[in-house]
């Protein structure tokens, strides 16, 4: 069965880096496309970004633009989000998501992220 | 704000009906497919609908989905307790090149 595994989260500091990583299983990773969708405390569902199945194309939302890179290895079924610059705002439970553009069909169970001083 | 507009909430009896409406534009809905997805209290979202109207296997017919324009509908009936959840429509926006959801619908199954 599908099977998408987020680590990578903790509490970090303003204007500090953080990556999450999301290990995928029980498909071939590389035929699909991948998402990072986060949702903050209390609050309803945000895009962040989306990945090509073979990294060809990234988009991002414009919340997280020229902050957060998007990534993959085929090679190791693995999912990447590298944070950089990070604010209060940013403060959301990860979820690493498989899909492309006609849907988003299997979700990991989320890593969170905690942006304080 | 969203771009993708959803009722913050709706309620109704057990065994009833209840439809969630989800609206957006021509660069959204009215061009590519709307997914529907339940997330059940302290857990990750599931699909729910998909290509607009599909159910993935497991889940009950009691679950459908409608587009028509640049509007979505889910569809729920026979309301059980643990349908009590979060509801949202999600689609991608070929103007924005990005996913984009709907706020969220809360419904309770009073």
């Amino acid at each position: 069965q599908v099977q998408l595994v987020e680590s990578g989260g903790g509490v970090v500091q303003p204007g500090r880096s953080l990556r999450l990583s999301c290990e995928a299983s029980g498909f071939t990773f590389n035929s699909y496309g991948m998402h990072w969708v986060r949702q903050a405390p209390g609050k309803g569902l945000e895009w962040v970004a989306i990945i090509w199945y073979d990294g060809s194309n990234k988009y991002y939302a414009d919340s997280v633009k020229g902050r957060f890179t998007i990534s993959r290895d085929n090679s190791k079924n693995t999912l990447y989000l590298q944070m950089n610059s990070l604010r209060a705002e940013d403060t959301a439970v990860y979820y690493c998501a498989r899909g492309l553009i006609r849907e988003i069909d299997y979700w990991g169970q989320g890593t969170l992220v905690t942006v304080s001083s | 704000q969203s771009v993708l507009t959803q009722p913050p909430s709706v309620s109704a009896a057990p065994g009833q009906k209840v439809t969630i409406s989800c609206s957006g534009s021509s660069s959204n809905i009215g061009n590519n497919d709307v997914s529907w997805y339940q997330q059940l209290p302290g857990t990750a979202p599931t699909l729910l609908i998909y290509e607009n109207n599909k159910r993935p296997s497991g889940i009950p017919d009691r679950f459908s989905g409608s587009k028509s324009g640049t509007s979505a509908t889910l569809g729920i009936t026979g309301l059980q307790t643990g349908d009590e959840a979060d509801y949202y429509c999600g689609t991608w926006d070929s103007s924005l090149s990005a996913w984009v959801f709907g706020g969220g619908t809360k419904l309770t199954v009073l």
